[in-house]
């Protein structure tokens, strides 16, 4: 079956501007979970979504960041006025559940996102 | 107390080798140790993973130790191949938090 996917692989912006990243979960995960990687980094954790609920968002860098999760399914995370310090590697990662004993979490490719 | 400390940042082993990666955690409550791998452009993939009850998991030529008294546990691939040339991330989770604590990752290169 299809993997996460991710949308656009790269995006270059002018800082200032808006950016939207989309992912797509595999079908059936409840859970997904946004993270920042810049680069030769670890991963960042952004914000988490149980269904179409965002019970941590304590992740958001600021309030520039923001996400939401419709149908339970897609995913968008929105950055407003775009910082040359938000450029990294956006990954998205899905899951069966939050809860044991389903933790493992399959990631997406990522989206390259460059601030100039 | 919600750290995972990773070592070495970086390693360089020959083909053929052993490679040995480790990660310390503190929070006792943690009963879930996954490691990722990740090749570059891609996301980070589960490669093994191990929970508390056991002391060795091993797959393949991967093998999970763990060390529960010492809140420490390990990465071993053995037999090292140029392809497991990668960035490899620890991480470890509880039952009672949906969130993975990631390690801060160990770039590998094998060398032919």
């Amino acid at each position: 079956g299809a993997g996460v996917s991710q949308s656009p692989s790269n995006k270059v912006t002018e800082k200032g501007k808006d950016v939207e990243l989309r992912c797509d979960p595999i079908s059936g995960h409840t859970a997904l979970y946004w993270y920042r990687q810049s680069l030769g980094q670890g991963l960042e954790f952004l914000i988490y979504f149980q269904g179409n609920s965002a019970p941590d968002k304590s992740g958001l860098p600021s309030d520039r960041f923001s996400a939401e999760r419709t149908g339970g399914s897609v995913s968008t995370l929105t950055i407003q006025r775009t910082q040359q310090e938000d450029s990294a590697v956006y990954l998205c990662a899905s899951s069966l559940s939050s809860g044991t004993p389903s933790y493992e979490q399959y990631f997406g490719p990522g989206t390259r996102l460059t601030v100039t | 107390q919600q750290q995972v400390k990773q070592s070495p940042q970086s390693l360089i082993v020959q083909k053929g080798g052993i490679s040995i990666i480790n990660c310390a955690y503190e929070n006792t409550a943690f009963d879930y140790f996954p490691w990722y791998q990740q090749f570059p452009g891609k996301g980070p993939a589960l490669l093994i993973a191990i929970r508390p009850d056991v002391s060795e998991k091993k797959e393949g030529r991967f093998t999970i130790s763990f060390n529960k008294s010492a809140k420490q546990f390990s990465l071993h691939i053995m037999d090292s191949q140029p392809g497991d040339s990668a960035t490899y991330f620890c991480a470890a989770s509880s039952v009672s938090n949906y969130q993975l604590i990631w390690g801060a990752g160990t770039k590998l290169i094998i060398k032919p």
